[in-house]
Formats: structure tokens, C-alpha cells, sequence
């Protein structure tokens, strides 16, 4: 299996400030990574696939990067409701697999 | 829109069988290009991929669950429904279906989630 190795595990940010959550992938996906969103309570929430691309109706201030084995999201001027869980998920080969998750505390 | 609802018993004991079933509105199962996919996350928070189906009837487990899952489609209810044999705690967890698109290739749908405990 892919192992996918998100940092930080958790981090701490404020209003205004700009966030990156890195994932780290056992061995090359091109660039088959996505990321998601989770509230909790709530299910995971697509924001970018294809390591890049922005899900319709994701704010733009969420953008991803990477190809290979390591990857990025940032979050540029973080907002309140920013606060959440994301995880990375390859897609590359079975069985897909998650990132352990980074928790992002405002 | 599209939406996934899952549904089945919140309690199994262990050695039985775990049954769900994910009712699809919005969509039909047996159009092409996505998958239908039955994902589950542990009290940690890890998120663990069982396995998917295709509108052909194909499928893909997690070889790590391969042996005791079991997806396939109920045309006739525009239901997906998931068989987990013999099972323990480490199965407690909360259980998702979720839509796989072939465009974005990502779980681009989910269902709320339904939690399943297994205790005597």
C-alpha cells in the first residue's frame, strides 16, 4: 500500500494568515492527490483533485500543489470557518489511502 | 442534486455480519463514469477505503478487508449495500458511501455517515 504522511498533524493559525499542509506519499503518484475538508460531525468535503485543480464552488484561496511524491495545500488568508481537518488521499493505485489528517485550529 | 444516504443497524456483535446499504437520489447507479464506493473512519479519525463498484457490476476491495467484504447494487432501489463478515471491534467505525467520479477522479459526493459499534 501507498502510505501518505501529512505535517503538521495539527497547527494553529489566526484570521488573515497563510497556512500550508504538506503530504508525503511512499512512492510516486503523478499526480493523482486530492484533498478534503472535514467539519466535526460532518463528512469529508472535496476542495482540489489532481493535486491542482480547485472542486467548483471551493474558495480560491484554498490552491494545491505537487506532483511525485510531495505535495501542498495552502490556505491564503485563513477565515474563521477554515477551521477543520484536512486529509490527503491518493488515487493513484488500490487501495486507495488517506493521510492521517492535519487539524487546522483558528 | 445528487445525495447518498446510508442506513443499517448501529450495533452488531462480533463474529456477525455488518450489512449497510447507501440509497442514491439524484442519480442513477447505473449510469456510466462513477464509482460507488463504501469508505469507513475509525474513532483516530483514519479514514480506511473498503471498496467500490461500477455500473458493470465491477469491483475492488481493500486487499486488506478483501476477504470478508462484499458490495453490490440494487438496480431496481438505486441502492449500494455493504456485507462485512466476521467481524470485531477494530471494525467500529463510521461508515460512508460516497460517489467516485471518473472526471475529477475524487470522491466528489458523500454520504452523512453512519456510525456502526461492535460489542456483545
Amino acid at each position: 500500500d501507498i502510505q501518505m504522511t501529512q505535517s503538521p498533524s495539527s497547527v494553529s493559525a489566526s484570521v488573515g494568515d497563510k497556512v500550508t499542509i504538506t503530504c508525503r506519499a511512499s512512492r510516486a503518484i503523478d499526480r493523482w492527490l486530492v484533498w478534503y475538508q472535514q467539519k466535526p460531525g460532518k463528512a469529508p468535503k472535496l476542495l482540489i483533485y489532481t493535486s491542482s485543480i480547485l472542486q467548483s464552488g471551493v474558495p480560491s484561496r484554498f490552491s494545491g500543489s505537487g506532483s511525485g511524491t510531495d505535495f501542498t495545500l495552502t490556505i491564503s488568508s485563513l477565515q474563521a470557518d477554515d477551521s477543520a481537518t484536512y486529509y490527503c488521499q491518493q488515487g493513484d493505485s488500490f487501495p486507495y489511502t488517506f493521510g492521517q489528517g492535519t487539524k487546522l485550529e483558528i | 442534486q445528487v445525495q447518498l444516504q446510508e442506513s443499517g443497524p448501529g450495533l452488531v456483535k462480533p463474529s456477525q455480519t455488518l450489512s449497510l446499504t447507501c440509497t442514491v437520489s439524484g442519480a442513477s447507479i447505473t449510469s456510466g463514469n462513477y464509482y460507488w464506493n463504501w469508505i469507513r473512519q475509525t474513532a483516530g479519525k483514519e479514514l480506511e477505503w473498503i471498496g467500490r463498484i461500477y455500473t458493470t457490476g465491477t469491483t475492488n476491495y481493500n486487499p486488506s478487508l478483501k476477504s470478508r467484504v462484499t458490495i453490490s447494487p440494487d438496480a431496481s432501489k438505486n441502492q449500494v449495500s455493504l456485507k462485512l463478515t466476521s467481524v470485531s471491534a477494530a471494525d467500529t467505525a463510521v461508515y460512508y458511501c460516497a460517489r467516485l467520479s471518473v472526471v475529477e477522479y475524487a470522491f466528489d459526493i458523500w454520504g452523512q455517515g453512519t456510525m456502526v459499534t461492535v460489542s456483545s
